[in-house]
Parts: C-alpha cells; sequence; structure tokens
C-alpha cells in the first residue's frame, strides 16, 4: 500500500507569483484535504476535495483554489503569493466518512514554500 | 467555534521518565479525539484516536482517554524513550471527518 506522496518537497516564490502544490492519495482513498502549517504551529484546514468536488472549506481566501482529479490525487494553488502564505502544506487523504465510517488522515511529508 | 488547546512545551524528559501532555477541547457537537505525532522532517502520523465518551485509544505506549465531563484527552505514557523526541498534536474532527482541528503542538525531547 503506498502512502501520501507531495510535489514537490520545497520550492521558493517570490510575492505575487503564483504556485502549484501536487498530492497522489494513499491507495484506496477518495477524499483529499489540505492544510497549511505555519513555522511552529499546528495545521490549518485550507479545504477538502470528496469525488472532485470542495467537500468543505477553512477560513482562506479564494486565491487558494484547488482540484481532485479522477485518479484522487490533487492540487493546491495558490495566487497572488504573499509573504505569510511561507508554511509546509501538508496534504492527507481518506476514506469518505459517510461511506466508511472512518475518519483518520494520512499525511504526507509537505511540501515547504517560501515566499520572498 | 470548535478549538484545541494543548500544554505548552517544550517538554524536556529523561528516558524511562513519565510523560503526561494535556489537551482539552471545544467544540459544538460530539467531535472524534486524535493525537498525531510530527517527527522532524515528516508529515503527521496518527498516534492513537478515540471516538466517544470514556473510550481510551492507546498505541506504542501512549494512551489517552475521552473524558467528555471535563472535555479533555490527555496523552500519557509511563516510560517515554529519546526514539519518541517529536512533536504532538491534539485533534478533534467534526462533521464526518470534513475538518480536522488542531492544537498548536507540543514539542517533547527525551534525553538519554
Amino acid at each position: 500500500e503506498t502512502g501520501v506522496t507531495q510535489s514537490p518537497t520545497h520550492l521558493i516564490k517570490t510575492r505575487g507569483q503564483q504556485v502549484t502544490l501536487r498530492c497522489s492519495s494513499q491507495s484506496g482513498h477518495n477524499t483529499v484535504s489540505w492544510y497549511q502549517q505555519a513555522l511552529g504551529q499546528g495545521p490549518q484546514f485550507i479545504f477538502q476535495y470528496y469525488r472532485e468536488e470542495e467537500n468543505g472549506r477553512g477560513n482562506f481566501p479564494p486565491r487558494f483554489s484547488g482540484l481532485q482529479f479522477p485518479n484522487y490525487s490533487s492540487e493546491l494553488n495558490v495566487n497572488a503569493l504573499e509573504l505569510d502564505d511561507s508554511a509546509l502544506y501538508l496534504c492527507a487523504s481518506s476514506l469518505s466518512f459517510r461511506t466508511s465510517g472512518a475518519n483518520v488522515l494520512t499525511f504526507g511529508a509537505g511540501s515547504r514554500l517560501t515566499v520572498l | 467555534g470548535n478549538s484545541v488547546t494543548q500544554m505548552e512545551g517544550p517538554v524536556t524528559l529523561s528516558e524511562e521518565a513519565f510523560l503526561t501532555i494535556n489537551c482539552t477541547y471545544t467544540a459544538t457537537g460530539y467531535p472524534s479525539l486524535f493525537w498525531y505525532v510530527q517527527y522532524p522532517g515528516e508529515g503527521l502520523q496518527l498516534l492513537l484516536k478515540a471516538t466517544k465518551a470514556d473510550d481510551k485509544g492507546s498505541n506504542k505506549g501512549f494512551e489517552a482517554t475521552y473524558r467528555k465531563e471535563t472535555t479533555s484527552f490527555h496523552l500519557e505514557k509511563g516510560s517515554v524513550q529519546v526514539s519518541d523526541s517529536a512533536v504532538y498534536f491534539c485533534a478533534l474532527s467534526l462533521n464526518y471527518g470534513q475538518n480536522f482541528v488542531f492544537g498548536p503542538g507540543t514539542r517533547l525531547s527525551v534525553l538519554p
């Protein structure tokens, strides 16, 4: 069973640029969630995708957007980057609670974004 | 709103010492509760969970009991090892796992 893989592992951007982060979910998982983890803090929920549609969103502006593909992989896009967007971005996959009754997240190692 | 509060770290212990990391929560509804662990340079790994009041989650010598009356889910281990050094996150989940709310994390350092 493969785990959650994310790419790239590290990247540096400048203010105003756009970034795309990618995530492959664990085999058999149909739901993907994205979290932002600022340095020294706990992860903050950005949004979740199920069946290629957004299935819940945290307190993040619209310049944070995402996609889920038929193979359940996902992308996180951030436009007009700001310095405060510097963080570790974590992808987590899971089975839909509605179908499995389980709500355990399996996390990838994350993509560390630095905005200069 | 929903929130999780953890004891501030860092916590530094000697090997074989007893560990307690306090966690309390505020939630609308009946959450599931979790402890996740993050080792340096890695993502979060599930350590243990409890889905209803009075449930005890346990794994690798760690334990936590879901206390609804005190809205707490304290993490304990009887004898820590150097390899337990990591950041520990308490979390709750509502809405069919749609949104996990994490605490700020507690860094544990275990010295030989």
